[in-house]
Parts: structure tokens; sequence; C-alpha cells
């Protein structure tokens, strides 16, 4: 079973509001990513967690901060938001050994988020 | 650099007709290249990967893709289109340089499917 678990499906937030999208995973996975997609975009790495640890920040401004409690659980805390931000935020996860380039990531259905 | 380019936007295949989504990629090293749709208001769904060996892969729904290490290609393929089949597709590619985490998708094609 290939399931990786997002909440919640729609968000929408103000510009000074504090929120958090979840993700959950039950796969034995110890690689967890977030991604950004924009409407017909591919996806856009932000932040990978492998074991527990933040392996990746792919720049990612500060009002983005990702949290991993345990190797099944992914969140990603939004803060000042800006109406660019708006788009869909995609969880995923893999086998986790560092270099294991063939493993498979495997999606959730995304969070869609809209600033207002 | 590494890179992946499916060089169409837009596929249009009528129902029961074979169908083609191309992807191009360039890596250094030993490539990891995946195949990945996605349906309206959905996230991405895997459909196959080539890691080593025979390079005719086998996926879900029906869909196949050839590794072609001298073309550096991999496409994917379909004997038969449906009308279900129609989404987006990304090529992807992992390896060389970028460690295991860092995937590289390509534009993604859009296919569609007509009765």
């Amino acid at each position: 079973d290939t399931e990786v678990t997002q909440t919640p499906k729609h968000l929408v937030m103000g510009m000074t509001n504090k929120k958090s999208l979840k993700c959950e995973q039950h796969m034995g996975h110890r690689a967890m990513y977030w991604y950004k997609q924009k409407a017909k975009k591919p996806p856009e790495l932000m932040f990978v967690y492998s074991y527990e640890k933040l392996s990746i920040n792919e720049s990612v401004p500060s009002r983005f901060s990702p949290e991993c409690p345990n190797s099944s659980l992914l969140n990603l805390h939004l803060h000042a938001l800006q109406p660019e931000d708006s788009a869909l935020y995609l969880c995923a996860s893999s086998q986790g050994q560092q270099g294991a380039a063939g493993n498979t990531i495997y999606f959730g259905e995304g969070s869609w988020l809209t600033v207002v | 650099a590494q890179s992946v380019a499916q060089p169409e936007d837009q596929v249009n295949v009528a129902e029961g007709n074979p169908l083609t989504v191309k992807c191009t990629y360039s890596v250094s090293g030993n490539p990891y290249l995946f195949w990945y749709v996605q349906y309206p208001n959905r996230g991405l769904q895997f459909l196959l990967k080539y890691i080593t060996g025979d390079n005719l892969v086998k996926g879900s729904y029906g869909f196949e893709a050839e590794f072609n290490k001298s073309q550096t290609s991999f496409h994917l393929k379909k004997p038969s289109a449906l009308v279900s089949d129609s989404a987006l597709y990304f090529c992807a590619v992992r390896g060389g340089n970028t460690g295991g985490f860092k995937t590289i998708f390509g534009a993604g094609t859009r296919l569609f499917v007509k009765a």
C-alpha cells in the first residue's frame, strides 16, 4: 500500500495567519519531502528530511518552516505568507538511504493553499 | 548540468491508437529515470522507472517506456490509448552527482485522448 496522506486538502489563509500542513506515511519510509507546484508546472523541491533530520533546504524563505516529529509525520508550518505562495503543496516519501537514487518517490494528493 | 526535456507541451491521440510521450535527459553518471502521471486536482502517481537491466520497462495501467542510452531518451508508450489516460505526464531523472534525493522533473506533457 503506497499511501501518503495530506491534510488539509484545501486551506485559505490571510497574510498574517499561522497555519500548518500535515503529512503522514506508514510505508516505513525514512525520507520525506515537501514540494511546491504551480498550475501546469513541475513540482519544485522545497525540503528533504532523511531519518528525521533536515537533509536539504532549497533556499526556501523562512516563512515556510518544516518539522519532522517522527519517521511517519512531516509538517510544514506557514507564517506571514504572500499571495504568490498560493500553490499545491505536495508531500512525498521514499526509502531513505542516502544516495539511493533508484528509490521511488511516492506523492500525496496535495494541499491546495490560497493566500489572500 | 542535469536536465530533462519533454519536447511536446501537448500530445493529441485518438482512443485506441498508440501513444508516445517523449523524454530526453542529460545526466552525469548512471541515470535513474521515472514517469509520473498527474490527473486534474490530484497528486503525482508513479507509473514506472528504469534503474538497470532490460531497456523496456513495463508499468502501471498498460504503460511502458524504452530506455535508449545512445539517444539519451526514455519515451513513454502505450499500445492503445484510453480517454481516461488524458492527464499531465512528467518525466523525471535522479542520479549522477545530485545524490539520492534531488529529482529533476521535465516541464510536463499534457496528453489528450479523444473518443
